[in-house]
């Protein structure tokens, strides 16, 4: 069966220092592949996505995301963590562009340090 | 531009008691719409999909429901709330394709 794993539960990082946050698939074929942040009470807003093309896509808030076929992986990253970006990030994959749903991954919780 | 609504944000319900929560999207027409479930702690659970009024899929027996009576509206409900049913629940739609844009959220609490 498909799934997205997001192997670190959590993540402490201090203001400043870079960031990577990992996101492995099961699927036999290239998904659709999203990061998606939630913020404590509040919907999840879409960071980024990848659908085809350049394997490192770019996003809002300074992220960016690197597709790589061979580790079936799209990690996230950001060269300098803002105390803004604590969060909840979610790691989801579509396997047709006209499929009904995602399938998302348990997320990482970011904590950022002064 | 489009935008997505639930209402109430939060929600404090007795055991046994019914549910209804509301998601209303502007902006567009034809919407495919989904509610999720997010527990303390853990991811989204999927619990109902609609592409179009009338037609709903369930992932999830349980004792919730969704309907969709109007084109851009989708409700959650159940006759008898469980303290299993705590949650936050989240409404996304998406206009035809497949990136999803989710609401704000309704934070129910059974108690």
């Amino acid at each position: 069966a498909q799934s997205v794993t997001q192997p670190d539960i959590h993540i402490t990082v201090s203001e400043g220092a870079s960031l990577e946050l990992r996101c492995n698939y099961s699927y036999g074929a290239t998904p659709y592949l999203f990061w998606y942040v939630q913020s404590p009470g509040q919907g999840l807003q879409l960071l980024l996505k990848y659908f085809s093309g350049d394997t490192l896509v770019q996003g809002i808030k300074g992220f960016e995301a690197e597709f790589k076929r061979s580790q079936s992986s799209f990690n996230l990253r950001k060269p300098s963590v803002h105390w803004s970006d604590a969060a909840e990030y979610f790691c989801a994959v579509g396997l047709s562009y006209n499929t009904d749903k995602l399938i998302f991954g348990t997320g990482t919780r970011l904590q950022v340090f002064p | 531009s489009q935008t997505i609504h639930q209402w109430p944000a939060t929600l404090v319900q007795p055991v046994g008691s019914p549910l209804s929560l509301e998601c209303t999207v502007e902006g567009t027409s034809n919407p495919n719409l989904y509610w999720y479930r997010q527990a303390a702690g853990r991811g989204l659970q999927l619990l109902f999909y609609s592409v179009g009024i009338g037609q709903i899929s369930s992932e999830v027996p349980q004792n919730l429901s969704a309907s969709r009576p109007q084109d851009r509206q989708f409700i959650l409900s159940s006759k008898k709330l469980l303290l299993s049913d705590s949650g936050f629940y989240l409404c996304a739609w998406t206009p035809g394709g497949i990136e999803q844009y989710f609401g704000p959220g309704t934070r129910l609490t059974v108690t």
